[in-house]
């Protein structure tokens, strides 16, 4: 079945450093890739996301890449700020079982 | 968003017992889906819906139970609470299968 392993599960940065977490997907036919930002007590909402023709995909500080042959995608945030700080989740979603399966998300601390 | 709701937003319950948890969206979403937050494990897929009267098993569907009499409803039915399924529970819609998908607010469960 569909697995989506995320990476790391913790991440602590300083405030202006870029911070990177990395995902890999198991289902060559997933084709959606979106990533969810959950700050402490609420909800998931969507950040950014990729579809699978398109290689990478930015808005302001935030950017995504994906790597299809190595079934990756990876999040990129610049000049983190501590609002920044959250836990991050990557998905996938196979369009022909619209399922949408999550990472096991990564905490980050920003420090000011 | 007020277009996605879930009751109760907390619940307490002992084990053995059946509970049901409500979602219920006002966009006339076709996709919807339930998932459950523990540390650890990220958000889990229960169960899936693409349209009024078809639902699908996620990555842990045992000891739930689904229905979808109508596109804006999606209640989750533990049959025999157990305390491994205390959990933060979340139903989330989309308009499309690989489109945005949107969260409740969550309900927390406890199984005593």
């Amino acid at each position: 079945g569909e697995n989506v392993e995320q990476h790391p599960s913790t991440l602590s940065v300083q405030e202006g450093d870029s911070a990177v977490i990395k995902c890999t997907y198991s289902d060559s036919a997933s084709n959606y890739f979106p990533w969810y930002k959950q700050e402490l007590g609420k909800r998931p909402q969507l950040i950014i996301d990729i579809r699978s023709n398109v290689g990478e995909k930015k808005d302001q500080r935030i950017a995504v890449t994906l790597n299809k042959t190595a079934k990756h995608f990876s999040l990129h945030i610049t000049e983190t700020q501590p609002e920044d700080s959250a836990v991050y989740f990557c998905a996938s979603y196979m369009d022909s079982s619209y399922k949408l399966i999550f990472g096991s998300g990564t905490r980050l601390l920003v420090r000011p | 968003d007020a277009g996605i709701t879930q009751s109760p937003r907390y619940k307490i319950t002992e084990t053995g017992r059946q509970v049901t948890l409500m979602c219920h969206q006002t966009w006339s979403h076709s996709y919807m889906f339930w998932y459950r937050q523990d540390l650890g494990h990220g958000l889990r897929l229960i169960y899936y819906s693409a349209a009024a009267d078809i639902t699908d098993k996620g990555e842990v569907p045992d000891g739930y139970v689904v229905s979808r009499s109508k596109t804006e409803n999606f209640p989750l039915t533990l049959e025999s609470a157990t305390r491994s399924q205390t959990s933060v529970y979340f139903c989330a819609s989309s308009e499309q299968a690989v489109t945005e998908a949107f969260f409740g607010q969550g309900t927390r469960l406890t199984v005593v």
